[in-house]
């Protein structure tokens, strides 16, 4: 298994510019979320998705979109980047159904807006 | 969910026990208490998670006090690949806030020769 695999791994945008950060699990979770971390801060949710057709937004949620179209996959859209999304991004997918459990994370995008 | 407070950092000399403690004063009877680590920019590792009994791994030990208050983790011979920050996060058992793990500071460990 692959587990979390995000891309790209680094993109420089321009203000205004708009784009999708893909993820995509091989482990079948039901859950995925996105977090934002800045530099010398912990991370903090974007949103997330409780399963295929479901999202929620999470603590953060301006300025981007997501969709959950099927159970792999959770892309990340920002229609119009601002310098203040400069970011590393990372995607987290969980397996089971209620309850808390292990979040398994990807390696992180680290998005630059000039 | 429950807050936590932890040290900003801490350091152990390698070969030596870290502990690294937790205050969740305020977590309830549904609440797990977990441990990731993020090394570098890497993303966050699973450690280990308990309720009330004490558990353990092969990573490590978790520690949580008889009122649930406080917990310990254990990292019980420190190597230099050990230098991370590590969070201490409470999470509900089901319900809507399931799997929406809220990360604090957490503590940097920094483990010497």
């Amino acid at each position: 298994n692959a587990g979390v695999t995000q891309t790209p791994k680094f993109q420089v945008l321009k203000t205004g510019q708009s784009m999708t950060l893909q993820c995509a699990q091989d482990m079948n979770h039901e859950y995925m979320s996105w977090y934002r971390q800045d530099p010398g801060m912990g991370l903090r949710l974007i949103h997330y998705s409780v399963g295929a057709g479901i999202t929620d937004q999470g603590e953060v949620p301006n300025g981007y979109n997501v969709s959950r179209s099927t159970t792999e996959d959770f892309p990340l859209r920002l229609l119009s980047a601002a310098p203040s999304q400069t970011s590393v991004y990372f995607c987290a997918s969980r397996g089971g159904g209620r309850g808390a459990g292990e979040l398994f994370f990807g390696e992180g995008s680290r998005l630059t807006v000039l | 969910d429950a807050k936590t407070t932890q040290p900003p950092s801490m350091d152990c000399a390698e070969g030596r026990a870290a502990n690294l403690p937790c205050n969740h004063s305020t977590i309830s009877g549904n609440e797990y208490v977990y441990w990731y680590r993020q090394i570098h920019s890497q993303g966050p590792q699973y450690i280990i998670h308990g309720l009330k009994n004490n558990e353990t791994n092969e990573m490590a030990s978790l520690i949580i006090t008889e009122d649930r208050k406080s917990s310990t983790l254990i990292l019980p011979h420190a190597t230099l690949r050990d230098t991370a920050v590590y969070y201490c996060i409470v999470v509900r058992v089901g319900g809507t806030s399931y799997g929406k793990l809220t990360f604090g500071q957490g503590t940097i460990l920094t483990v010497h020769p």
